[in-house]
C-alpha cells in the first residue's frame, strides 16, 4: 500500500500562497499522485493529478520531485472559500482500483 | 446536472432496521466505487464494479453489506441490521472508461448521510 502522510492542519490568509506537502515513501511506478478537495457534506471534487515534474491547472500546480517520494500541492492567492480538507491519494499499482484516501488536511483561510 | 446523483441525501433509523442507498454515475462512467466516510476521516474504500461486475470488496464490508449494479448503470448499497457504528456518509464515485484505475481521477456524489439510532 503506497501509504499517504499530511499535515493535519494549516492556517492561511486570504491572498497567500499555500503549499501542502504529501509524503509517499512507497509510491509504485506506475502510480500517478491525485488531489482531491473536499468541503463539509459534500463529496470530494477532483483538483489535479500529476506523474512526474509539474503540473498546472486553471486552480493548482503540482510539484512531483524527480524520486517521487513526496508532491506539494500549491494554491495560489487563497481565498476564504478554499478552506477545505485536501487529501493526497496515490494509485495502487498492486490493487488498482482501491484509491485510499488519508486522514487530509484541513485549509482554513483567515481574513 | 449529468454528475453522480445519490439518493437519499439524509436517513436516519432505528438500529437493527435494514436501509438501502442507491447511487447513479455519470452516464458513461463504466466503474463505480463506494466508499464509507466518518467525521474527521477521509473516505474509505468499500467496493468497486465494473460495469455489472463487482470486482473488489474491502475488507470493511461485512457480511450485512451488500452492494449491487444489475444493468452496470445505477448501483444500490444495501445495510442489514444496522448498528450504531454504520453512522457515516456513504459515497459514490464513478469514473469513464477512457480513465485508467491507477489514475484515480474519480467523480463523486453528494454521498448519502445515515444516522442509526
Amino acid at each position: 500500500l503506497a501509504k499517504t502522510t499530511q499535515p493535519i492542519s494549516m492556517d492561511s490568509y486570504e491572498g497567500q500562497e499555500v503549499n501542502i506537502t504529501c509524503s509517499h515513501n512507497n509510491i509504485a511506478t506506475n502510480d500517478y499522485i491525485t488531489w482531491y478537495q473536499q468541503f463539509p457534506s459534500q463529496g470530494p471534487r477532483f483538483i489535479i493529478q500529476g506523474y512526474k515534474t509539474k503540473v498546472t491547472n486553471e486552480v493548482a500546480s503540482l510539484f512531483i520531485p524527480a524520486d517521487r517520494k513526496s508532491s506539494t500541492l500549491s494554491l495560489p492567492r487563497v481565498s476564504l472559500s478554499d478552506t477545505a480538507v485536501y487529501y493526497c491519494l496515490v494509485g495502487l499499482s498492486g490493487s488498482a482500483r482501491q484509491l485510499t484516501f488519508g486522514s487530509g488536511t484541513q485549509l482554513t483561510v483567515l481574513p | 446536472d449529468t454528475g453522480v446523483s445519490q439518493d437519499p441525501r439524509h436517513k436516519i433509523t432505528k438500529r437493527g432496521q435494514n436501509v438501502t442507498f442507491r447511487c447513479d454515475p455519470i452516464s458513461e462512467h463504466n466503474r463505480l466505487y463506494w466508499y464509507r466516510q466518518t467525521l474527521g476521516q477521509g473516505p474509505e474504500f468499500l467496493t468497486y464494479f465494473q460495469n455489472e461486475a463487482q470486482l473488489e470488496k474491502s475488507r470493511l464490508l461485512s457480511d450485512r453489506f451488500s452492494a449491487e449494479r444489475p444493468k452496470g448503470s445505477f448501483s444500490t448499497l444495501e445495510i442489514q441490521r444496522t448498528e450504531q457504528g454504520d453512522s457515516a456518509m456513504y459515497l459514490c464515485a464513478s469514473t469513464s472508461p477512457g480513465v485508467t484505475a491507477n489514475t484515480g481521477e474519480l467523480f463523486f456524489g453528494e454521498g448519502s448521510r445515515l444516522t442509526v439510532l
